[in-house]
């Protein structure tokens, strides 16, 4: 079956240290988002991409960077890890091309800046 | 720039009783998503709302779409325990289908 896995799942580490999160799918689907998710916040746009060698910022994108060198892969990377990084994110994919929009979602990755 | 608003963000209700969590998103969109939350997973989506009137229902839940309203309901029917769960609403841009923006989420809990 396809599947969008996160990795790592948790992961602890200190403020300035970069930090890389994978996210990896087997739809081929052309969309891959991240989110992080905060309470009260719900689930905000961090970085999107619509296919290969393309990315978007989204509302909070300060701070972290993507690339997108093929159809399965969007690693997000915290340049120098920020104590107000501690979330979980969520990788997302869906089709593009016209279709409905609709996101398939990874488990998440929660991440402490200490 | 798009904004989804939930309401009521947090909702206790009793097993059997009937709610609306509604959904009020900012500009001219009409794509509406419905996904559910379970505490400490994942999100799995739920209903996806493509035109206006649009009306989805599975089980106890039924989601609704009024573009002009700019407004989406999700009806929760005799309500159970299995309900419990966080529920978001997202809508996309009309302009970039693509990109969904989220609501901040309704935490429901159903008691008995």
């Amino acid at each position: 079956d396809a599947e969008i896995t996160q990795s790592p799942r948790h992961k602890i580490t200190e403020t300035g240290r970069q930090v890389t999160l994978a996210c990896h799918q087997t739809w081929n689907h052309n969309n891959m988002f991240w989110y992080r998710q905060d309470l009260g916040h719900g689930l905000r746009l961090i970085h999107y991409s619509y296919g290969v060698q393309d990315t978007n910022k989204g509302e909070v994108s300060d701070g972290y960077s993507v690339s997108r060198s093929n159809t399965e892969d969007l690693p997000l990377t915290l340049e120098s890890a920020a104590s107000s990084q501690t979330s979980v994110y969520f990788c997302a994919s869906s089709e593009g091309g016209g279709s409905t929009g609709e996101l398939f979602f990874g488990e998440g990755s929660r991440l402490t800046v200490l | 720039e798009l904004k989804v608003e939930q309401n009521p963000l947090f909702l206790s209700m009793q097993e059997g009783k009937n709610y609306t969590i509604y959904c009020n998103y900012s500009t001219t969109s009409d794509r509406l998503y419905w996904y559910r939350q379970d505490p400490g997973k994942s999100l799995e989506s739920l209903f996806v709302l493509l035109s206006n009137g649009a009306v989805k229902q599975e089980g106890r839940l039924m989601a609704s779409l009024d573009t002009k309203a700019r407004l989406s309901t999700l009806h929760i029917t005799a309500a159970v325990h299995d309900l419990s769960a966080t529920y978001f609403c997202a809508a996309s841009f009309q302009t970039s289908y693509d990109k969904v923006i989220f609501g901040p989420g309704t935490s429901l809990s159903v008691i008995p």
